[in-house]
C-alpha cells in the first residue's frame, strides 16, 4: 500500500485566497483525521471522520475551515478565505475504526499564506 | 495539547548514550501511543501501550506505561544518529478524544 497520500506537499498562497488540501487514506481504513502542526501550538486535531461521517469537528478553528469526505478514499480540507495565521503543516491520518487504533500519517502539506 | 506534557522539551546526547523521554497526563490514559517525526515528514508509529504496567520494546527503544496509566516513558539505549527527530506521545483520553503531547526534540551527536 502506498500509505496516506496528501497533496499538494507545499502550497504558497496570498491572503484571501481559497486553499484546498487533499488526502487519500489507506485503503480499508474507515477513520480519517486532519491535524494542524505549528511551532506554537504543536499538533492539533481539527476534525475526525468515521465511515465518511464527521464525528468531531470541535478543533476546526472557525467557519473559514471546512472538511469533506465524499467517499472512503478521498477527503478535502478547505480554507476560505485564507489568512497568514493559517500558515502551518497540515497532516492527514487514517486508521482502522477510530482514534483508539494506530494512526498512519501522510507526509503533510506545508501551507504558507502571504 | 495541555492534556499531555512531555519532558524534556529538547535533548542533545552523544552517540552511544542512553536517554529517557517522559509523557505525563492528568487524566487516565486509555491508550498511549509513541510516534517519531523527522523534519518535513509525517509521524511514524513506534509503539502502543494500553495496560497499566505494560512495557514494549522494539530494537533499542523501550516504552512503559505506569500502573496508574497516567505516565509513560520512552527509553533509548545506545543512541544513534538515526534516532534523531521529534518524539511525540499521543493518547486516547476517553470518549472520542485523542490528543498529542508537544513533542521532545532529540539530537544525537556522532
Amino acid at each position: 500500500d502506498a500509505g496516506v497520500i496528501q497533496s499538494p506537499r507545499h502550497e504558497v498562497t496570498e491572503m484571501g485566497q481559497e486553499v484546498t488540501l487533499r488526502c487519500k487514506p489507506i485503503s480499508g481504513h474507515n477513520s480519517l483525521f486532519w491535524y494542524r502542526q505549528t511551532m506554537m501550538r504543536g499538533l492539533e486535531l481539527l476534525i475526525y471522520f468515521n465511515n465518511n461521517v464527521p464525528i468531531d469537528d470541535s478543533g476546526m478553528p472557525e467557519d473559514r475551515f471546512s472538511a469533506k469526505m465524499p467517499n472512503a478514499s478521498f477527503s478535502t480540507l478547505k480554507i476560505q478565505p485564507s489568512e497568514p495565521r493559517d500558515s502551518a503543516v497540515y497532516f492527514c491520518a487514517s486508521s482502522l475504526t477510530g482514534g483508539k487504533n494506530i494512526q498512519y500519517f501522510g507526509a503533510g502539506t506545508r501551507l504558507s499564506v502571504l | 495539547s495541555q492534556e499531555l506534557e512531555q519532558s524534556p522539551q529538547s535533548l542533545i546526547v552523544q552517540e552511544g548514550k542512553n536517554l529517557t523521554i517522559n509523557c505525563t497526563s492528568s487524566k487516565t490514559l486509555y491508550g498511549l501511543y509513541w510516534y517519531k517525526q523527522k523534519y518535513g515528514e509525517g509521524l511514524i508509529f513506534l509503539m502502543m501501550l494500553q495496560k497499566g504496567g505494560e512495557e514494549k520494546s522494539h530494537e533499542k527503544i523501550t516504552a512503559k506505561l505506569d500502573e496508574k496509566k497516567q505516565q509513560s516513558s520512552l527509553h533509548i539505549t545506545a543512541s544513534q544518529p538515526s534516532h534523531a527527530g521529534i518524539y511525540l506521545c499521543g493518547a486516547d483520553i476517553g470518549g472520542q478524544n485523542f490528543v498529542f503531547g508537544p513533542g521532545t526534540r532529540l539530537s544525537v551527536l556522532p
